[in-house]
């Protein structure tokens, strides 16, 4: 089993809709919680950084994470075409505590 | 703030040859930098992890002769795609963690195609 799971999708959604992703993990030792944006053939772009459980938003975008049932969301409202884009979830356990653990990716598709 | 680059951004090689890719961080300092290939349609796979000054640390079933890394300096780091073969056609990306962080920082990636 591993570490963090995601579901790949695809998530084909409409302009406009409210988009969840979502990522599971069983480490519990896991303190920081980040999710990525990846166009295709780019490198992923550092979208969201929280740490613990909570709430953080940023424009359009709501992370979420709820260490009690180790499950993390990333919310995007009104979503755009410009969206669409493959979004990776990863986590560590503590700062300068070495790699971070990625999730297969979820591959979002916003039609117009 | 936080860039990384990656050069080249595209090679094409052939078989047998050596291919040398460059990872930067251009406005920070990086103690650890990250070496990770990905092809099409599939996850990021971590290959090593490059620490600046010390030996990189690789993965369970990366060979580290034939990827060699080097981390001479708090902004560089490089691979080195040794001999390399057709199935080495792939997508290198490296990531950037700042030092005294935790956030990590992607280079927009290197496609490498060897013939």
């Amino acid at each position: 089993q591993k570490e963090v799971e995601q579901d790949p999708g695809p998530l084909s959604v409409p302009e406009g809709a409210i988009v969840s992703l979502n990522c599971t993990y069983s480490n519990s030792a896991f303190q920081y919680f980040m999710w990525y944006r990846q166009y295709s053939r780019k490198g992923p772009e550092l979208l969201m950084y929280t740490y613990s459980s909570g709430n953080k938003e940023d424009g359009r975008f709501t992370a979420q994470v709820d260490k009690s049932s180790k499950y993390i969301s990333l919310f995007i409202r009104d979503s755009q075409p410009s969206d669409s884009a493959t979004y990776l979830c990863a986590m560590s356990v503590g700062a300068n505590a070495g790699k971070s653990t990625f999730g297969d990716g979820t591959t979002l598709t916003v039609k117009p | 703030g936080a860039v990384v680059s990656q050069h080249p951004s595209w090679v094409i090689c052939k078989s047998g040859t050596s291919v040398k890719i460059e990872c930067r961080s251009l406005d920070f300092q990086a103690t650890t930098m990250f070496w990770y290939r990905q092809f099409p349609k599939q996850s990021l796979m971590l290959m090593a992890t490059s620490n600046e000054g010390s030996k990189a640390t690789y993965e369970q079933g990366v060979e580290k002769d034939k990827f060699l890394i080097n981390h001479a300096s708090l902004t560089l780091s490089t691979l080195t795609v040794t001999s390399a073969h057709p199935e080495d056609s792939s997508f290198y990306i490296c990531s950037a963690r700042e030092s005294g962080g935790n956030k990590q920082y992607f280079g927009p990636g290197t496609r490498l195609t060897v013939t």
